[in-house]
């Protein structure tokens, strides 16, 4: 069966350090994977979009990595301040595919 | 430049009765997703749609859901009959018209809760 899975527990870290958050699928294709923000009470805010034939992406302090072979996306957050704290989304498309299928998420939590 | 508007934000419906929520999408986008969130669930995609067509709507569940988007005005997503499993957050997506990939832009989202 179709599955995309993030680390369900919440992560704990201190602020100033990196957070690396871990998004596997099975059974996709994807043409390219993305990652999103969520507040509580709100709606998903985009953060960044990497392709299949993408292995790095970076924003700022965000850098996502995407390995085909393993079937795995790495969302990292370097320098992590609390405002960072959040629910972390990916999202993918299948290749060929109209819908976008997210994760459950992974919740942060940056500690001051 | 106002981004992907909801309305109403929260709404409150008895059991048997009809929830219509809608979508306002930002200007220029004319693909429009609707998805539905359980309380500390992912984002569970519904329908996809272009300005009166139906492109994917896998999502949804057969009886008592439809959803449209007309040439003229929001999106709707209507659900008929509510039953208390309706009860979540439903969030509204909106892209550009490109091929290939694109990011989403939400909405806040409507809560809405079946007593």
């Amino acid at each position: 069966s179709q599955k995309i899975e993030q680390n369900s527990e919440a992560l704990n870290i201190q602020e100033g350090k990196t957070a690396t958050l871990t998004c596997n699928y099975t059974n996709y294709s994807p043409a390219y994977l993305q990652w999103y923000r969520q507040d509580p009470g709100r709606g998903p805010v985009f953060l960044l979009l990497i392709r299949e034939n993408e292995k790095e992406k970076r924003k700022e302090r965000l850098k996502v990595t995407f390995d085909t072979t393993l079937k795995q996306s790495l969302f990292h957050i370097t320098a992590s301040q609390p405002a960072d704290s959040a629910t972390y989304l990916c999202a993918l498309r299948n290749t060929g595919g109209f819908k976008t299928i997210f994760g459950a998420g992974t919740r942060l939590f940056v500690k001051a | 430049n106002a981004g992907v508007m909801q309305n109403p934000r929260h709404l409150v419906r008895r059991r048997g009765q009809e929830a219509r929520l809608r979508c306002s999408p930002m200007k220029g986008h004319s693909h429009v997703y609707w998805y539905r969130q359980l309380p500390e669930e992912g984002l569970k995609f519904m329908v996809y749609l272009q300005k009166e067509n139906i492109i994917d709507e896998s999502g949804m569940p057969k009886e008592r859901f439809s959803a449209e988007f007309p040439k003229e005005g929001p999106s709707i997503l209507r659900i008929q009959q509510v039953v208390r499993g309706d009860s979540a957050a439903y969030f509204c997506a909106s892209s550009q018209p490109l091929a290939g990939e694109y990011e989403q832009y939400f909405g806040p989202g409507t809560r809405l809760t079946v007593t």
